[in-house]
């Protein structure tokens, strides 16, 4: 149990341009699920908490007209970069909240060029 | 904010050694948990601790949770290959930010046969 699935698994779009990432909770319903970006070798960095039915919470220094994050049910959460730049590349990972554990999806590659 | 570091960075070892990586916190913690990340892979929950002084083990894995609640370890013995990745330690702050994760910079382990 505890499934979270990403999609997609990896992108590359050029640079200007909007790409959304889903995160669902398979076989569990989330609250709240979190959004974190890790660049190459480095730790993940927590970029906004979702909550369903409500807006987002955005880390210091996380542009909210910049990754728009949408949590319209409990069971999907998605992220949008708007406008994506070449240094909005990395691996994005979402995660799913059950009890006191978080539940990490397998992550999306994004490379923009 | 909230700061989790976490020692060494990198850590090789030859097959059978033993490993431990330390993970501290600037202010208590409410819990801390370990996760392992396979290189290409997404954060895997290993376990997490809430007690003072706490210590769980799972199978070669030994975590503790140290008495003040700040700092926590995950030893590893008799290592194998199967135990490369990097291995995550993050602290929940509990309070208002209860659910929120910050993430220790990892320690990248390489084991060789």
């Amino acid at each position: 149990g505890a499934v979270v699935s990403q999609h997609p698994s990896r992108v590359i779009c050029k640079s200007g341009t909007s790409v959304k990432i889903e995160c669902r909770s398979l076989d569990f319903q989330a609250t709240t699920m979190f959004w974190y970006r890790q660049f190459p070798k480095q730790s993940l960095m927590l970029m906004a908490t979702s909550n369903e039915g409500s807006k987002a919470t955005y880390e210091q220094g996380v542009e909210k007209d910049k990754f728009l994050i949408n949590h319209a049910s409990l069971t999907l959460s998605t992220l949008t970069v708007t406008s994506a730049h070449p240094e909005d590349s990395s691996f994005y990972i979402c995660s799913a909240e059950r009890g006191e554990t978080q539940y990490f999806g397998p992550g999306t590659r994004l490379l923009v060029l | 904010g909230q700061q989790v570091m976490q020692i060494p960075q990198y850590q090789h070892v030859q097959e059978g050694e033993d490993f431990t990586t330390y993970c501290n916190s600037s202010t208590t913690l409410s819990n801390i948990q370990w996760y392992k990340q396979r290189p290409g892979g997404h954060p895997v929950f290993l376990i997490q601790l809430v007690k003072s002084g706490e210590v769980k083990k799972q199978k070669r894995l030994t975590f503790q949770f140290g008495e003040a609640k700040k700092n926590s370890s995950l030893h590893i013995t008799a290592t194998q290959t199967t135990d490369v990745g990097t291995y995550f330690c993050a602290g929940n702050a509990g309070g208002t930010s209860y659910g929120k994760l910050t993430f220790g910079q990892g320690t990248i382990l390489t084991v060789h046969p």
